[in-house]
């Protein structure tokens, strides 16, 4: 059975300041990566995914993910944060890349500061 | 394009009543999922639809709720009777081969 876990439950960085949000999943086949983002009463945005290949992916809004197979991890950057990132981020993993159900971790919460 | 559209956006309903969700997928995309986010929970998995067969609803839970995916596009997700407990949001996705999963903007449901 697959699982993520999102070590922190919160996060508080300054604006323009880098950022790290960590993900860990445990599946035993090959796992098909996401992270999307959630603004307060919204649904959930796909920021990127990892499906295989170069294990340092690009997504939308400047955020970037590194697919490490031997931490079994896959950990969302931002070199700068902008106030409008502030919101709850997922991590998800999949069986495939298209017709599978994810499973996510418990988010962590983004807040910025000036 | 239209992404995944969901209504209602938000709905307050008294336990014991009847409510309904519906989805519209994006064009083309012939999984179609309903999942649930409790507060400050990630989703999770109620039903899973391939074009129109259920084939994932082992989530669901069959003594209240019910799904259907006519004709392979819209879905409707009913709860009947609602509890207290059914409060939360509840999300419909869409997904295609090699894309991967888009998300509605969720239904917020309030049993009170």
């Amino acid at each position: 059975a697959q699982s993520v876990t999102q070590p922190d439950i919160h996060i508080t960085v300054s604006e323009g300041a880098s950022l790290e949000l960590r993900c860990n999943y445990s599946y035993g086949a090959t796992p098909y990566l996401f992270w999307y983002v959630q603004s307060p009463g919204q649904g959930l945005q796909l920021l990127l995914k990892y499906f295989s290949g170069d294990t340092l992916v690009q997504g939308i809004k400047g955020f970037e993910a590194e697919f490490k197979r031997s931490q079994s991890s896959f950990n969302l950057r931002k070199p700068s944060v902008h106030w409008s990132d502030a919101a709850e981020y997922f991590c998800a993993v999949g069986r495939n890349s298209g017709n599978t159900p994810l499973v996510f971790g418990k988010g962590t919460r983004l807040s910025v500061i000036a | 394009e239209a992404g995944v559209v969901q209504s209602p956006r938000y709905k307050i309903i008294e336990k014991k009543q009847p409510v309904a969700f519906w989805c519209n997928p994006i064009s083309g995309h012939n999984t179609l999922y309903w999942y649930r986010q409790n507060l400050g929970q990630g989703p999770e998995l109620l039903i899973r639809y391939e074009n129109e067969e259920a084939v994932d609803d082992s989530q669901l839970p069959k003594d209240r709720f019910s799904a259907e995916r006519l004709k392979g596009v819209d879905s409707t997700l009913k709860i009947q009777p609602a509890e207290l407990g059914d409060s939360a949001v509840y999300l419909c996705a869409s997904s295609l081969e090699g894309v991967g999963a888009f998300f509605g903007q969720g239904t917020r449901l309030t049993v009170v």
